[in-house]
């Protein structure tokens, strides 16, 4: 089955810097790419998705890129906010078939 | 995004006794799936919901343990059996809408058993 890797587990940075997590994953049939955000005691929330047949998509101050010849993607985070301190998780899967996710990033933004 | 209820909220159990988690979502969501969150974990998918049928398991998750129902489209019950401490988790209804992949979570129950 899918096995989602995902690095770094905690990220600190200071307000304004940037963000990025990395996260590989092994079948290279899987086709979609969901990020979500779960702020503590809250619900994980989708943030952005990727889908294969795209490299890169945007949404204001996020983004995410796919490789998939190299079967990894990525979440930039710009002028980050204390606001975007939560935990952040990455998933993969094929189709309609259920998500497998990565261990999570738990993403520290000071003031 | 699809609504996505849930309840209880919260609950402390006793050791050895059984409770039912209810979801209820909205008409956009077509498939249902149960997933376990342990303190600072990822989620770990239990099992699909399946409509009038018996639900889909992953492995390491048994039917006994977490039988499953979804009499209609838009209501689940995961039942948690014969609790122990281990069973101390946050459970999370998901449905996806048929957009291929998407998901969206409910806001979860969290169990602690004692």
């Amino acid at each position: 089955g899918e096995n989602v890797e995902q690095h770094p587990s905690t990220l600190s940075v200071q307000e304004g810097d940037s963000a990025v997590i990395k996260c590989t994953y092994s079948d290279s049939a899987s086709n979609y790419f969901p990020w979500y955000k779960q702020e503590l005691g809250k619900r994980p929330q989708l943030i952005i998705d990727i889908r294969s047949n795209v490299g890169e998509k945007k949404d204001q101050r996020i983004a995410v890129t796919l490789n998939k010849t190299a079967k990894h993607f990525s979440l930039h985070i710009t002028e980050t906010q204390p606001e975007d301190s939560a935990v952040y998780f990455c998933a993969a899967s094929l189709g309609y078939s259920t998500l497998t996710f990565g261990k999570g990033t738990m993403l520290l933004v000071s003031p | 995004s699809a609504v996505i209820s849930q309840k209880p909220s919260r609950d402390i159990c006793q050791r050895g006794t059984s409770l039912t988690i209810q979801c209820q979502v909205d008409s956009q969501v077509t498939m249902m799936f149960w997933y376990r969150q342990q303190p600072g974990q990822s989620l770990t998918l239990i099992a699909t919901a399946n409509q009038g049928s018996e639900a889909t398991y992953e492995s390491g998750f048994v039917i006994d343990k977490f039988p499953i129902s979804r009499p209609n489209l838009t209501f689940s019950t995961l039942t948690v059996s014969n609790m122990s401490p281990e069973d101390s988790s946050i459970y999370l209804c998901s449905g996806g809408t048929g957009r291929a992949g998407e998901l969206f979570f409910g806001e979860g129950s969290r169990l602690t058993v004692l």
